[in-house]
């Protein structure tokens, strides 16, 4: 499967707990992308990578989400203190740019996290 | 602020009745409308991109079209496999910075085709 891999799946946590999220994206986009979407709702930008680079990152990241694509592949969202609060679906999406326009960006199965 | 207005937020058709959704946007400056069929617990699964008033884009059963206020999901004759939730996110510019990464959704219209 070349699509964009995300793991794990399903988290439950406690409350005040850390957890991190890792993103596989599609091989050739350099373009890596996280959201995050709760029940009845789109989903909402977090942050954005080209390469290994951040370069947009939305308000909702409040100081306790971090992410980092260290070498321009993969990519890890950690969410320290969880709250319940965080309690979503985390999706990762990849695409690359083609001419002035990028392509399409594709989207993982999600992370399904759950803070109890 | 960038926003998108979807509706019906939910739609019940029966098999064969053809309908159409619909997009409403508010953007600064639009660099693309995408269409985007979530399944249950799935990710968004890519459908369409339209980037200028006038575009239709086909595939199968749907068609999507853009004017510059708002974008149509056109469903001919669904089917049953055709139940989901449609979502709509529009990218924009952000002026003499330069377009945004980011997609803008809208909440979606769960669409639900009874056999």
């Amino acid at each position: 499967d070349t699509g964009v891999s995300q793991n794990p799946r399903h988290k439950i946590t406690k409350r005040g707990q850390n957890v991190t999220f890792r993103c596989d994206p599609i091989s050739e986009h350099n373009r890596l992308y996280w959201y995050r979407q709760t029940l009845g709702q789109g989903p909402e930008f977090l942050t954005y990578f080209q390469n290994e680079a951040q370069l947009e990152k939305s308000r909702l990241l409040s100081d306790r989400f971090s992410a980092e694509r260290p070498k321009g592949s993969f990519s890890t969202l950690e969410i320290q203190r969880t709250e319940q609060g965080d309690s979503a679906m985390y999706l990762c999406a990849s695409s690359s740019r083609v001419g002035v326009r990028r392509t399409e960006a594709f989207f993982g199965q999600g992370t399904r996290l759950t803070v109890v | 602020e960038d926003q998108v207005t979807q509706s019906p937020e939910a739609l019940r058709l029966q098999e064969g009745e053809s309908s159409s959704l619909n997009c409403s946007y508010t953007v600064s400056g639009l660099r693309g409308l995408f269409w985007y069929r979530q399944d249950p617990g799935k990710g968004p699964e890519f459908l369409f991109t339209l980037y200028s008033a006038g575009e239709e884009k086909e595939k199968e059963r749907l068609k999507a079209t853009l004017t510059k206020k708002e974008s149509f999901l056109h469903i001919t004759a669904p089917k049953p496999e055709d139940s989901a939730t449609y979502l709509c996110a529009v990218q924009t510019e952000r002026g003499i910075q330069g377009g945004s990464e980011k997609l803008v959704f809208g909440k979606g219209t769960k669409l639900t085709v009874n056999p």
